[in-house]
């Protein structure tokens, strides 16, 4: 199986300062078909989570562009340019590359 | 609007049975893959299922459900479904339905409790 590991475990931010999350993978998550299968998530408090971030890098529909994903192979980041109060909840990374589908812990980040 | 729709949770005694229900609407249902994922309270996210848009012998487990645990689809209702067998208190969980490989749409989550 491969391990998804996030830090840091929770983050403490100024709105309007910038924050980064990192997720490593144990294993490449480039697939033989030429994309590399690693989402980012957000789930705000007592709501389901919902996609930000797919394949690395491309923004979901409707997601503010303060939000941007980069990395390859094993090593990605989810970076936010300008932290706002309605960001506060648990990120988590997932890969999907292979089953089983598999998450980061996550990462809590609260305003300061 | 792209919706899907949990039901079905409940309380149930260990070594008991439930079967979740995902509905959707708002999209070509049959195109699409769906996932269960649950969550256990205060813990993370863990995927469960997968199954194919045609529903056939492409289905996939994680391992602590694999022989307890079946996923289906009735493509002409628009659901997927969850049937649970031989339940476990680490079963107990919020299952979430999600679409695709990428799990853009989420539903609301349905709560399985497993309890004596």
């Amino acid at each position: 199986d491969i391990v998804m590991t996030q830090t840091p475990l929770s983050l403490s931010v100024t709105p309007g300062q910038p924050a980064s999350i990192s997720c490593k993978s144990s294993q490449s998550l480039l697939h033989s078909d030429g994309k590399t299968y690693l989402y980012w998530y957000l789930q705000k408090p007592g709501q389901s989570p919902h996609l930000l971030i797919y394949e690395v890098s491309n923004r979901f529909s409707g997601v503010p562009d303060r939000f941007s994903g980069s990395g390859s192979g094993t090593d990605f980041t989810l970076k936010i340019s300008r932290v706002e109060a309605e960001d506060v909840g648990v990120f988590y990374c997932m890969q999907a590359k292979q089953v089983p589908l598999t998450f980061g812990g996550g990462t809590k980040v609260e305003i300061k | 609007e792209v919706q899907l729709v949990e039901s079905g949770g409940g309380l149930v005694q260990p070594g008991g049975s439930l079967r979740l229900s995902c509905a959707a609407s708002g999209f070509t249902f049959s195109s699409h893959w769906t996932r269960w994922v649950r969550q256990a309270p205060g813990k993370g996210l863990e995927w469960v299922a997968t199954i194919k848009q045609d529903g056939g012998e492409k289905k996939y487990y994680v391992d602590s459900v694999k022989g307890r645990f079946t996923i289906s689809r009735d493509n002409a209702e628009n659901s997927v479904y969850l049937q649970m067998n031989s339940l476990r208190a680490e079963d107990t969980a919020v299952y979430y339905c999600a679409r695709d490989k990428g799990l853009d749409v989420w539903g609301q989550g349905t709560t399985v409790t497993v309890s004596s």
